[in-house]
């Protein structure tokens, strides 16, 4: 799986947007981009997926570059509850030889603050 | 629904003993993976399990460690002669083949003393 690189930790103010930024600058054709977060004493939670294009769902948007070799994860407007880890990682789609196994970095520890 | 379940969510075993850990997929998902989280360290990947294939073992540690899943569903995570770096939180996360989305249960805080 690719490697990724993120900053180890950002703050945010609530209400806010939060834009969380992810290298992963040896991504391959068919490795999609997933960003998971993880609040103390969890376990770690879904937030979205994409592969090429950009991607919105109810928790959060995906902003990918066109040379897919970054991404921008957006909360647009944080809470207090956002506080977490936030991971992003690269894995191949089903039919990949590493289909299914996540490989977490380090992450980004978000904190939002009142 | 109910979500991914484990028991215990805490366990303190001696070094040297042997202890086993269960998770309760969210039922119907054929894929069922456990990960462990160490203090101070990211999430890794133990075994994967999907359906009626044979299980990716790759980042099993060592042999002390096994799982296995029985009637596709329930998943006991094995550790032989405990040693105190097996300490972590052991997380089990089940999903849909062909889906995207892993989720995770609250995960077991492993103490060997």
């Amino acid at each position: 799986d690719a490697k990724t690189t993120q900053p180890p930790s950002m703050d945010c103010a609530e209400g806010r947007a939060a834009n969380l930024p992810c290298n992963h600058s040896t991504i391959s054709g068919n490795e999609y981009v997933y960003w998971y977060r993880q609040i103390h004493s969890q376990g770690p939670q879904y937030i979205i997926h994409g592969l090429k294009n950009n991607e919105t769902n109810e928790m959060a948007s995906l902003i990918i570059t066109e040379d897919r070799k970054s991404s921008t994860l957006i909360l647009p407007h944080a809470t207090l509850r956002d506080t977490a880890v936030y991971y992003c990682i690269v894995r191949e789609g089903a039919g990949g030889t590493s289909y299914g196994k996540l490989t977490f970095g380090q992450g980004t520890i978000l904190t939002v603050h009142p | 629904g109910a979500g991914v379940s484990q028991s215990p969510s805490n366990k303190v075993t001696e070094k040297g003993k042997d202890v086993e850990l269960r998770c309760d997929p969210i039922s119907g998902h054929t894929a069922l993976y456990w990960y462990r989280q160490s203090l101070g360290q990211g999430l890794e990947f133990l075994i994967y399990f999907q359906g009626n294939s044979a299980p990716d073992k790759s980042g099993l540690p060592s042999d002390r460690f096994s799982a296995e899943r029985t009637g596709g569903s329930v998943s006991t995570l094995t550790i032989q002669r405990t040693q105190q770096e097996d300490s972590a939180v052991y997380l089990c996360a089940s999903s849909l083949r062909g889906t995207h989305e892993q989720y995770f249960g609250p995960g077991t805080r492993l103490t060997v003393t």
